[in-house]
């Protein structure tokens, strides 16, 4: 089945630096790839996903990369916040054709910390 | 994603009792997915229903069971509950086939504790 690392699990940035989060995956046939953010007690929420058929996404300070080849994608933070600080979790799933999405492997997380 | 709703928040139970999660997904969204998302850990596929049929099934032992109702709302259950099941329980939906934007939105979850 499908496995995704995701490094690393700790990130402290200084306010205004760039943030970066890297995922591996094992399953060739995944194809979709979604990012959440998740505040302490709170619902993850989307930030972000990308498709297979597509090599970078932007959306205002954030954008993601899928390198299929390599079978890795990554989140790039820019001009961080202190409101960006959260665990942050990416994930991969098959969507099967006319069907729906699957389920979602998710990585391990990673905690960023942006310091003021 | 907002819209997703899950019952109860919080629920305390012993070693060997049963519980049952509710979960009323987004409006027009015809698919739940159930996650386990043990603390500092990543959320764990349990189950996905569509159509009140199950659709996936994650690595889970029998004592998990879901259910979807004609509304698509859903329910979780689980029997003989061990101390390892204390974990906040996710209920994401989804619209199926819909246009290819079958993100899945998250509930609050249910934060179950095993005593």
């Amino acid at each position: 089945g499908e496995n995704v690392e995701q490094h690393p699990s700790t990130l402290s940035v200084q306010e205004g630096d760039s943030a970066v989060i890297k995922c591996t995956y094992s399953d060739s046939a995944s194809n979709y790839f979604p990012w959440y953010k998740q505040e302490l007690g709170k619902r993850p929420q989307l930030i972000i996903d990308i498709r297979s058929n597509v090599g970078e996404k932007k959306d205002q300070r954030i954008a993601v990369t899928l390198n299929k080849t390599a079978k890795h994608f990554s989140l790039h933070i820019t001009e961080t916040q202190p409101e960006d600080s959260a665990v942050y979790f990416c994930a991969a799933s098959k969507k099967e054709y006319g069907g729906s999405q699957g389920n979602l492997i998710f990585g391990k997380g990673t905690k960023l910390s942006v310091k003021p | 994603d907002a819209g997703v709703t899950q019952s109860p928040t919080h629920l305390i139970k012993t070693r060997g009792q049963h519980v049952t999660l509710r979960c009323s997904p987004i409006s027009g969204h015809k698919s739940v997915s159930w996650y386990q998302q043990v603390l500092g850990q990543g959320p764990q596929f349990i189950f996905q229903y569509y159509e009140k049929e199950e659709r996936g099934r994650g690595n889970f032992p029998d004592r998990f069971s879901a259910r979807q109702f004609p509304n698509y709302s859903s329910e979780l259950n689980v029997n003989a509950l061990l101390l390892g099941d204390s974990a906040l329980y996710l209920c994401a939906s989804s619209l199926y086939g819909g246009q290819g934007r079958d993100t899945q939105y998250f509930g609050p979850g249910t934060r179950l504790t095993v005593l």
